[in-house]
């Protein structure tokens, strides 16, 4: 079947410790985005990437890195430098052909827990 | 910029009620709306959308239409279910962002039997 798959699903990390989170989509979706969700904040854009080897800061970047090599991978690392990390973390794609409409595709999440 | 508001949460019903959450918006253009739907331990899934004024996106028993005069997009249901428990989400996207969703707090929403 056709979909996001986003692991692991439960990570935890100590401090100082950078960690990769791994969304791969199998849709051939040229758009690939990483939310962060916060309770009672909704969803917060870091990163987006339109087109391989292109990507591009959203509004909350600092302390993330992406990388686009592949159509179908996005990988998101949370650096130590991210100050507080631990958060739901939902990556998504899009269908660029015809316009975007907005709907976008969503994996299940990886929840970071720093201890 | 834009910016999406919704309703505050946790919104608590008996079956069959009837449900609206609202929601309104800031944007400088003229965005498409969206209400996305989370259950417990999943991703965001897309329940309906309107891309111009005075559209009706429907699904699943839910409705919600495009008021350009009230910047508002209501979610609205006449008879909820138990099964419709889980956190709703309004969202915009303006055709000059490309797919760039902008997210409300999102309101959780559970159902009682």
């Amino acid at each position: 079947d056709g979909g996001i798959t986003q692991s692991p699903k439960y990570l935890f990390r100590k401090e100082g410790q950078n960690v990769t989170l791994s969304c791969e989509q199998n849709l051939n979706h040229d758009a690939m985005y990483w939310y962060r969700q916060d309770p009672g904040q909704g969803l917060r854009l870091i990163y987006y990437s339109q087109i391989v080897n292109d990507f591009q800061k959203g509004d909350i970047a600092e302390g993330y890195s992406v990388s686009r090599e592949k159509k179908e991978s996005f990988p998101l690392t949370v650096t130590s430098a991210q100050k507080n990390p631990t958060a739901f973390y939902l990556c998504a794609s899009a269908q660029r052909d015809r316009g975007y409409t907005g709907e976008l595709f969503f994996g299940e999440g990886s929840r970071l827990t720093v201890l | 910029g834009n910016s999406v508001t919704q309703m505050e949460g946790p919104v608590t019903l008996s079956e069959e009620a009837f449900l609206t959450i609202n929601c309104t918006y800031t944007a400088t253009g003229y965005p498409s709306l969206f209400w996305y739907v989370q259950y417990p331990g999943e991703g965001l899934q897309l329940l309906l959308k309107a891309t111009k004024a005075d559209d009706k996106g429907s699904n699943k028993g839910f409705e919600a239409t495009y008021r350009k005069e009230t910047t508002s997009f209501h979610l609205e249901k006449g008879s909820v279910q138990v099964s419709d428990s889980a956190v709703y989400f309004c969202a915009l996207s303006e055709e000059t962002s490309g797919s760039r969703l902008t997210f409300g707090e999102g309101t959780q929403l559970t159902v009682n039997p």
